[in-house]
């Protein structure tokens, strides 16, 4: 049961270009959906969140979008950079006080120079 | 302020047998949670603890336990090891309970022969 998808596994863009990562989820009870960033070795990082009441999040070159009545979030990378180029992991998390995080299968996302 | 450690960083053990995971939180963060990535598989939630108590589990069997001491450090236990159970172990914290943005150590990565 993969309450959260992430149907590309991996994309390659161009440096400068945008890069938009997909994530899809099925239960309606999310509240909040963040983006980690993986680099091999190392542990995920946060990278941007945005809260079920919102359908736009931006923090420099990152955006995310959410389609609530599509149950659909993306990530957008505006100008792609090299250093861009690692897993991205999108997470859905419900709840008040304790609380459960789905994340999605990864995206591996390569930046061309 | 140091980050979230994990030891050991790497586990080689043989199917039956038992391993213990630990993780020190970055300090004065008092949730600590435990995920199991494997490839294609994200992350999967194994549990979450605060306050010495857990306060949510995942879908896994009842090998896998853990636990957290007064100073929030925590370990995980799996018992009776199966091939399948090779995955990089990740764990995260956050300042309290209900705080939706974890950040991870780098993992142990787990191989059972």
């Amino acid at each position: 049961d993969q309450q959260v998808k992430q149907n590309s596994p991996s994309l390659s863009v161009q440096e400068g270009r945008i890069s938009i990562l997909n994530c899809d989820y099925t239960n309606s009870m999310f509240d909040y959906f963040l983006w980690y960033k993986k680099y091999p070795a190392e542990g995920p990082t946060f990278l941007i969140s945005i809260s079920s009441i919102k359908d736009k999040n931006e923090d420099g070159r990152f955006t995310v979008f959410l389609n609530k009545s599509a149950k659909h979030l993306s990530l957008h990378i505006v100008p792609s950079q090299p250093g861009d180029s690692a897993v991205y992991f999108c997470a859905a998390s419900w709840g008040t006080g304790g609380f459960k995080t789905i994340f999605g299968a990864g995206t591996r996302l390569f930046v061309k120079a | 302020k140091a980050g979230v450690t994990q030891t050991p960083r790497y586990l080689i053990k043989t199917r039956g047998q038992q391993v213990t995971l630990s993780c020190s939180p970055i300090s004065g963060h008092r949730s600590v949670s435990w995920y199991q990535q494997t490839p294609g598989q994200g992350l999967q939630f194994l549990f979450e603890y605060f306050s010495e108590t857990q306060r949510n589990k995942g879908n896994f069997p009842g090998r896998f336990s853990g636990r957290q001491f007064s100073n929030s450090r925590s370990e995980m236990n799996v018992s009776t090891l199966e091939l399948g159970d090779s995955a990089l172990y990740l764990c995260a914290s956050s300042p309290r309970q209900g705080q939706h943005i974890q950040y991870f150590g780098a993992g142990t990565r787990l191989s059972v022969l």
